[in-house]
């Protein structure tokens, strides 16, 4: 089955760690996408990749980082310099990061910064 | 920057048909993505635009407007499972990246 894969689903850290959020597509797509979701607000863009060793700021990436050292995987750290962590993490990919290509979603991860 | 508007929550009756509205004021729009989106779930792709016009997918369908920045999902014969959340999002520029709008809450009643 071709897919994309979150874990976990849940995921609780103390205030000040980083944390990392995986995130793997076998779907064979060349761009990947972090998106975050906060209650009454859009999807945000964190980070984005087209291609494996690059990557783009999206429209929040402070606090975050990621890496794309495998097609496959495009994991996202949370870091303590982020001052709202708590959120719905939503990992995407798309098949070349075309203009007019779709983009699929992962099933998440919910993050709780107690 | 990029606005982009849809009511926060509509209520309709199991059977029925409900329109779901999108307006929107980008630079440089591209396309328009629907996605619906279940509670705690991953968003699943439900129609793309680019041209003017209504695109017919079954019990769902979807129209643009570009001249006028406006954007509806149509929805038919609506069944209990129809209740989720609609998100709204365009592409502008080059590339791929979607903004997205705060999404509509429908709740299909008996």
């Amino acid at each position: 089955d071709g897919g994309i894969t979150q874990s976990p689903k849940y995921l609780f850290r103390k205030e000040g760690q980083n944390v990392t959020l995986s995130c793997e597509q076998n779907l064979n797509h060349d761009a990947m996408y972090w998106y975050r979701q906060d209650p009454g607000q859009g999807l945000r863009l964190i980070y984005y990749s087209q291609i494996v060793n690059d990557f783009q700021k999206g429209d929040i990436a402070e606090g975050y980082s990621v890496s794309r050292e495998k097609k496959e995987s495009f994991p996202l750290t949370v870091t303590s310099a982020q001052k709202n962590p708590t959120a719905f993490y939503l990992c995407a990919s798309s098949p070349k990061g075309a203009v007019t290509d779709t983009q699929y979603f992962g099933p998440g991860t919910r993050l709780t910064v107690l | 920057g990029q606005n982009i508007d849809q009511p926060t929550e509509m209520t309709a009756t199991e059977g029925a048909i409900v329109q779901i509205n999108c307006t929107y004021q980008t630079s440089g729009f591209n396309g328009l993505f629907w996605y619906q989106q279940h509670a705690g779930e991953a968003p699943t792709f439900l129609s793309y635009n680019v041209l003017d016009g209504l695109e017919e997918k079954g019990r769902f369908s979807s129209f643009l407007s570009r001249s006028k920045g406006y954007s509806y999902l149509l929805l038919k014969e609506l069944q209990m499972k129809d209740s989720a959340s609609y998100l709204c999002a365009v592409t502008t520029g080059g590339g791929n990246k979607l903004t997205f709008g705060t999404g509509t809450q429908l709740k299909v009643e008996l």
